[in-house]
């Protein structure tokens, strides 16, 4: 069993669509994260909630709007995507004995 | 199945000493490897990377070891400081291809003073 699955794995969108990505973590961990990676392979953080309450907002533009309907699920709504915001994005959990990262969500705007 | 390992989750070190941080990796595909340092409440920043072409890189008081034939990786503070009191992730990519890292579940350096 996946321990933090993210999907799609792959998405490639056209500008201006509204597109989510999906985290789910089965480590019964209270923190959840999104980072993006960029083209440099460093890691910004996006969100970090604690058991469904937002903790972390970092300036990313309101087009980027997290969502967690329990504490095991955190997802990624972005709406009316634009070419910039092609990268990977990592969902990470958070639990007493480290952090567990997902596989990354390769996002491509056209 | 995790193919990169931080097979410790926290190290605890007197300040002034060596801190020595591991990392084993499983996929001989990796060819570029980072650290991460992350404080509380704050996303991992970059520390210190090494391409597969070089087996020590140094910034500092840091510095990566590679031994590619072993899969294992190490960075290396010296001498250690409070402030470095964080957690440390190792990751790994395939250099040039632009695919997204794989990282260890972080160890958690504590240094004392």
């Amino acid at each position: 069993d996946t321990a933090v699955s993210q999907t799609p794995k792959y998405l490639v969108t056209q500008m201006g669509n509204d597109k989510s990505i999906k985290c789910e973590q089965n480590l019964g961990h209270d923190t959840m994260y999104w980072y993006k990676q960029d083209s440099k392979k460093f890691l910004k953080i996006m969100f970090s909630y604690n058991n469904k309450e937002l903790i972390i907002n970092e300036t990313v533009p309101n087009r980027f709007s997290p969502k967690s309907p329990d504490k095991a699920h955190l997802n990624l709504h972005i709406n009316s995507l634009e070419l910039g915001d092609s990268a990977v994005y990592f969902c990470a959990s958070q639990g007493m004995y480290g952090y567990t990262f997902g596989s990354g969500t390769r996002l491509t705007v056209v | 199945d995790q193919q990169v390992k931080q097979n410790s989750p926290s190290l605890s070190v007197q300040e002034g000493r060596i801190s020595i941080l591991n990392c084993d990796y499983t996929n001989s595909m990796f060819d570029y490897f980072l650290w991460y340092k992350k404080y509380p409440a704050e996303g991992p920043t970059f520390l210190i990377s090494i391409s597969s072409i070089k087996d020590k890189n140094e910034d500092g008081r840091f510095t990566v070891f590679l031994n590619k034939s072993a899969k294992h990786l190490s960075l290396h503070i010296v001498p250690s400081q409070p402030g470095d009191s964080a957690v440390y992730f190792c990751a790994a990519s395939a250099r040039g291809v632009d695919t997204p890292l794989v990282f260890g579940k972080g160890t958690r350096l504590s240094v004392i003073a």
